[in-house]
């Protein structure tokens, strides 16, 4: 059983940048979801994705926006970067139909944002 | 709405001493909590959860946590702890009936010092 892969593992952008980070989720699962986790702090709800719909979403503005494939993989897109974006970014996938909260975490994507 | 509160930013204690990582939760509706664990440089690891029935539940590793909702806690314990051990955890909350976003603590560092 293959684990969640994410995409890449530590990346350095500046200020105004896009980036894209990317998440393929445990073989038979249909529900991705991204958590932000700052340094010291515990993972924030970004959004998540089920069927390739958006189903529910954080305190995050626009510019963090998501997509879902059919394979149920999952991308991460955050425009104009602020030094505050910052972060481990978490990619965790789930079956929604499953147990409840069982989240199976990536090793996550280091952002920092110069 | 839901929060999390983990009452010890930092944990130091001896080699086969037991240990207690203390988690409190606010919420207007009922919750499943949860404690997970995160590793250096990895993802989080569910270590147990509690959904319904009974208040003390075990989890891998040989942790187990207490479900007291009078005092809307779920804390942490391990009796013998093992170098190994040191890691970031985080008590987490799941409202019930919504989808899988988990509102996490900020997380307690447990140093296992031989």
């Amino acid at each position: 059983e293959t684990g969640v892969t994410q995409s890449p593992t530590h990346l350095i952008k500046t200020r105004g940048q896009q980036v894209t980070l990317r998440c393929s989720s445990q073989s038979g699962h249909n529900t991705v979801s991204w958590y932000q986790q700052a340094l010291g702090q515990g993972p924030q709800f970004i959004f998540q994705y089920y069927r390739e719909e958006e189903n529910g979403r954080g305190n995050f503005p626009p510019r963090f926006s998501g997509l879902q494939f059919p394979n149920y993989s999952s991308e991460l897109n955050v425009n104009a970067l602020e030094l505050d974006d910052s972060a481990l970014y978490l990619c965790a996938s789930s079956r929604l139909a499953g147990v409840a909260g069982e989240l199976f975490f990536g090793e996550g994507s280091r952002l920092t944002v110069l | 709405a839901q929060s999390v509160t983990q009452l010890d930013s930092q944990v130091p204690v001896f080699e086969e001493a037991p240990v207690e990582l203390r988690c409190n939760y606010s919420s207007s509706v009922s919750v499943y909590l949860f404690w997970y664990v995160q590793y250096p440089n990895q993802g989080l690891q569910l270590l147990l959860k509690y959904l319904s029935g009974s208040t003390l539940v075990k989890g891998i590793n040989g942790f187990e946590a207490e479900f007291n909702k009078s005092q809307t806690s779920f804390h942490l314990r391990k009796p013998s702890v093992h170098i190994s051990d040191t890691a970031e955890y985080f008590c987490a909350a799941l409202p019930q009936g919504g989808s899988e976003k988990l509102v996490f603590g900020k997380g307690t560092k447990l140093t296992v010092n031989p």
